[in-house]
């Protein structure tokens, strides 16, 4: 397995603009996180999904951020619209269970809203 | 409410000096505990957990339940070993999500 596979590895766009950010988990995998890494906040869990149902948004900073998982391969982060301070390195992680698991993170996405 | 503290943003240590990374945690069940750790600029995977009792990289974590304490250690540091390191908290029954730590930045000097 090639591990969780996100795309685009690097997004830079201008304020305003829709940003859509791609997340494959491991296969066999019931459970989807999506983090968000900031050097003032560092690791904060946006969201996460088992079974492809969305568990906890808690973490959804506000209404611009919006997550969806229509099936177990594939999830995406949308972000609409984009601000200067959304800028960070976002991460999708998944796992068997969503508690008492080892967590398997992607390679995460970079992104900079100019 | 369940909590995972990490006293220290920054440890700076030199090589072959011994290294702890504190980790405190509040929770009234049964923990699971990780570490975590992130190199420049690559993914979070996993370094160690509780459960498996593991030594990774010359890493050790035993968990001191009267404490509720976590703490990473290495006798002998090495520069490799300068990372991220988070300290995460999981539920081993019930459904609560897993809870990170701030994440303290080791920095080993040559």
């Amino acid at each position: 397995d090639a591990g969780v596979i996100q795309s685009p590895r690097h997004e830079v766009t201008e304020m305003g603009q829709e940003v859509t950010l791609r997340c494959k988990p491991i296969s066999g995998h019931n459970s989807l996180f999506w983090y968000r890494q900031t050097m003032m906040r560092g690791l904060e869990l946006l969201i996460y999904f088992n079974n492809n149902v969305p568990i906890d948004d808690s973490g959804m900073p506000e209404d611009r951020f919006s997550a969806k998982m229509p099936n177990a391969s594939f999830s995406t982060l949308k972000i609409q619209p984009s601000e200067p301070r959304d800028s960070a390195v976002y991460f999708c992680a998944s796992s068997y269970h969503y508690s008492g698991d080892t967590q398997y993170f992607g390679p995460g996405t970079r992104l900079t809203v100019l | 409410a369940q909590r995972v503290t990490q006293p220290e943003k920054l440890l700076s240590v030199f090589k072959g000096a011994p290294v702890e990374l504190k980790c405190n945690y509040s929770y009234s069940g049964s923990p699971e505990l990780f570490w975590y750790v992130q190199y420049s600029r690559q993914r979070l995977q996993l370094l160690l957990r509780h459960i498996s009792r593991e030594s990774i990289k010359g890493f050790t974590a035993d968990l001191n339940k009267g404490e509720t304490s976590f703490h990473l250690k290495k006798p002998f540091a090495q520069e490799e070993d300068s990372a991220m390191y988070y300290c995460a908290l999981s539920p081993l029954t019930g459904g609560f999500k897993t809870i990170f730590g701030a994440g303290t930045r080791l920095f080993v000097k040559a």
